[in-house]
């Protein structure tokens, strides 16, 4: 029974490059949400996806980030020419489709931009 | 002002004692609210879920939420030095498949 997974934990990436995400939500979830947590700071919502649909980015930055959710397979957060303020922590949550507003948060990804 | 408002702690216990983490806010659309405790360099872990004013038990954790106040709580009785994480609270306008608001957190420490 395994929960949201999230990999990488841990992703080193030099200014410029380009970082990849990657979510799978648990199992009968299809609605996904990604947070970013900075050092010292609460959870901060970026984009929320069903299967192939962005319903929300409200909360993404209008340049170098992107998010899908693809038919098969995990949904992945796209950082390109990354920056140093990009560093933080990067969370994946999932909630199920059908009377689920709760959401399980999976291990996160942590990104350091040297 | 932040939405959601959360004293960053330190909050340091001696074990058994009675803990007290509070949420203030300032969107009355707020319908549901959720605690979470997250570990160190962990993933944040759902404790509790409350979609009306009132208490909710279970365990050793009770949830409080006071609409009318814009204020809601987290009690932990007979606390334990395992409790010692940073206590995440969040908030939802009460539709599936919307994002959360989180306060900033407190971090508790229980000391044995």
């Amino acid at each position: 029974n395994a929960g949201v997974m999230q990999n990488p934990r841990h992703l080193v990436r030099r200014r410029g490059q380009e970082a990849r995400l990657r979510c799978s939500p648990m199992k009968g979830h299809s609605h996904v949400y990604w947070y970013r947590q900075l050092p010292e700071e609460g959870l901060k919502f970026m984009v929320y996806l069903q299967k192939e649909n962005i319903i929300d980015e409200s909360g993404m930055p209008k340049e170098r980030f992107s998010a899908e959710f693809p038919k098969e397979g995990p949904s992945i957060l796209r950082i390109q020419q990354v920056v140093r303020g990009d560093s933080a922590a990067y969370f994946c949550a999932s909630s199920p489709a059908l009377g689920g507003d709760t959401q399980y948060f999976g291990p996160g990804t942590r990104l350091t931009v040297l | 002002q932040k939405e959601v408002e959360q004293d960053p702690g330190p909050l340091s216990v001696p074990e058994g004692a009675i803990v007290s983490l509070n949420c203030t806010y300032s969107n009355s659309a707020f319908q549901y609210f959720m605690w979470y405790r997250q570990y160190s360099r962990k993933g944040p872990e759902l404790l509790m879920y409350t979609y009306s004013s009132g208490n909710k038990e279970d365990g050793r954790f009770t949830a409080q939420v006071d609409k009318s106040s814009k204020y809601i709580s987290l009690f932990i009785r007979d606390s334990q030095p395992s409790d010692s994480a940073t206590y995440l609270c969040a908030m939802g306008l009460g539709n599936a498949g919307t994002m959360l608001t989180f306060g900033g957190g407190t971090r508790l420490m229980v000391k044995p």
